[in-house]
């Protein structure tokens, strides 16, 4: 079935350095999402891309969304611990509609 | 609004009981997902609804596991009989999708320790 792989799997930062995390699809994605999970918390929905080549930024963070909606990315400019946590991509699953297929995650840890 | 509400927070159960996992969508919300979390396999979907009907149930592991969507503010996830490599953290998230999925927003979730 449809599958979102998410690269890397890790990342320990100082803080102060910036942060990239990078989704890819086998298939066109229609939409893709992007979600944070703080540890012991639940993922929370940060944005979500819909057209080929968008980006999207909210203060530190911005999202793209790649030309051919493949690929997505999603880069936090001078890390802070308050950005600790797993961050998620997720795509619309492949058949039946409506259903959230979510990538690995990327658990981010940022050393003060 | 409450947001989704999920119960029982945690859950410690032996093996071969039957659990029983509790949702709340959010009032108006079309959608509702069942995910499993595990360090080893992430977030997995099991199922999902649309309007209280399943429309695919293909990543529940087993035929242990059902779910039912009885009404639209009511879910349930069951497990009959539970083994401890069920323990996992189960999350219930619902969204209002229109033809294209919107956000989906999760409860805190349940984590069930089968022993």
């Amino acid at each position: 079935g449809q599958q979102v792989m998410q690269i890397p799997q890790y990342q320990h930062v100082q803080e102060g350095e910036d942060f990239t995390t990078y989704c890819n699809s086998s298939t066109t994605l229609s939409n893709i999402q992007w979600y944070k999970q703080r540890p012991g918390g639940h993922p929370v929905f940060l944005i979500q891309l819909v057209k080929s080549g968008e980006v999207k930024k909210q203060k530190r963070l911005t999202f793209q969304f790649g030309e051919a909606k493949k690929n997505s990315s999603l880069h936090i400019t001078a890390t802070q611990t308050t950005d600790v946590g797993t961050y998620f991509c997720a795509g619309p699953g492949g058949g039946s509609q409506g259903n959230l297929i979510f990538g690995k995650g990327t658990k981010l840890s940022v050393k003060p | 609004d409450a947001g989704v509400i999920q119960s029982p927070r945690h859950e410690v159960t032996e093996m071969g009981q039957e659990v029983t996992l509790r949702c709340k969508p959010i009032s108006g919300h079309d959608y509702l997902f069942w995910y499993r979390q595990t360090m080893m396999r992430g977030l997995e979907l099991l199922i999902y609804f649309n309007n209280n009907v399943p429309i695919d149930d293909s990543g529940m592991p087993e035929d242990r596991f059902s779910a039912k969507m009885p009404n639209a503010s009511f879910s349930t996830l069951k497990i009959q009989p539970s083994e401890p490599r069920d323990s996992a953290v189960y999350f219930c998230a619902s969204s209002f999708g229109a033809g294209l999925v919107t956000e989906a927003f999760f409860g805190q979730g349940t984590r069930l320790t089968v022993v």
